[in-house]
């Protein structure tokens, strides 16, 4: 299996802050990487896919970056519905998630 | 806009077959760019891929549940299933089905998520 960590684990920050999540693979994995968004009780959300693209109809304060091992999810100009768990997911290999990482906004 | 739906027993018993099916509409289970997944997620958890099958009929499991995970596919009823057996307490989750793309391999529709409890 490929592993995925994301760091950190959780976080807080302000409204009309700017935050970033970092995912890292266990071996490289090029661009096959996706990052999903689940608020409390509801099913996760497609951010960004591919590593870098924007899923249709998500704010484009949403953006990802990234490729081999290293990635990062960056949330510009954050708001209170960002509030959420994120999550890493590679798809190289049969699909891993990360851990996830949850944002508080305060 | 494509919609899926997760059904099947809320409570199943140590040792029995846990089995969940996927009804999807708005959108043709049949197209050959999309696979059709499952995923599940213990009550304060994170997620768990287990595994997909493509329109060819083609399936991928992940190694952990290889051994006790059957997903299949019935194009006829718009459906796709998911059959885990010998199930334990460790199987208790939120089982969420998706839609993935088969390039990107990301999951762009889910399910709202049932869960299944297994408890005797």
């Amino acid at each position: 299996d490929i592993q995925m960590t994301q760091s950190p684990s959780s976080l807080s920050a302000s409204t009309g802050d700017r935050v970033t999540i970092t995912c890292r693979a266990s071996q490289s994995i090029s661009s096959f990487l996706n990052w999903y968004q689940q608020r409390p009780g509801k099913a996760p959300k497609i951010l960004i896919y591919a590593a870098s693209s924007l899923q249709s109809g998500v704010p484009s304060r949403f953006s990802g970056s990234g490729s081999g091992t290293d990635f990062t999810l960056t949330i510009s100009d954050l708001q209170p519905e960002d509030s959420a768990t994120y999550y890493c997911q590679q798809t190289y290999r049969t699909p891993t998630f990360g851990q996830g990482t949850k944002l508080e906004i305060k | 806009q494509v919609q899926l739906q997760e059904s099947g027993p809320g409570l199943v018993k140590p040792s029995q077959t846990l089995s969940l099916t996927c009804t999807v509409s708005g959108g043709s289970i049949s197209s050959g760019s999309h696979c059709w997944s499952w995923i599940r997620q213990p009550a304060g958890k994170g997620l768990e891929w287990i595994g997909r099958i493509c329109t060819s009929g083609g399936t991928n499991y992940s190694p952990s549940l290889e051994s006790r995970v059957t997903i299949s596919l019935d194009t006829s009823k718009s459906q796709f299933s998911l059959k885990l057996s010998s199930v334990t307490a460790a199987d208790t989750a939120v089982y969420f089905c998706a839609r993935m793309n088969y390039g990107s391999g990301s999951s762009d529709y889910w399910g709202q998520g049932t869960l299944v409890t297994v408890s005797s």
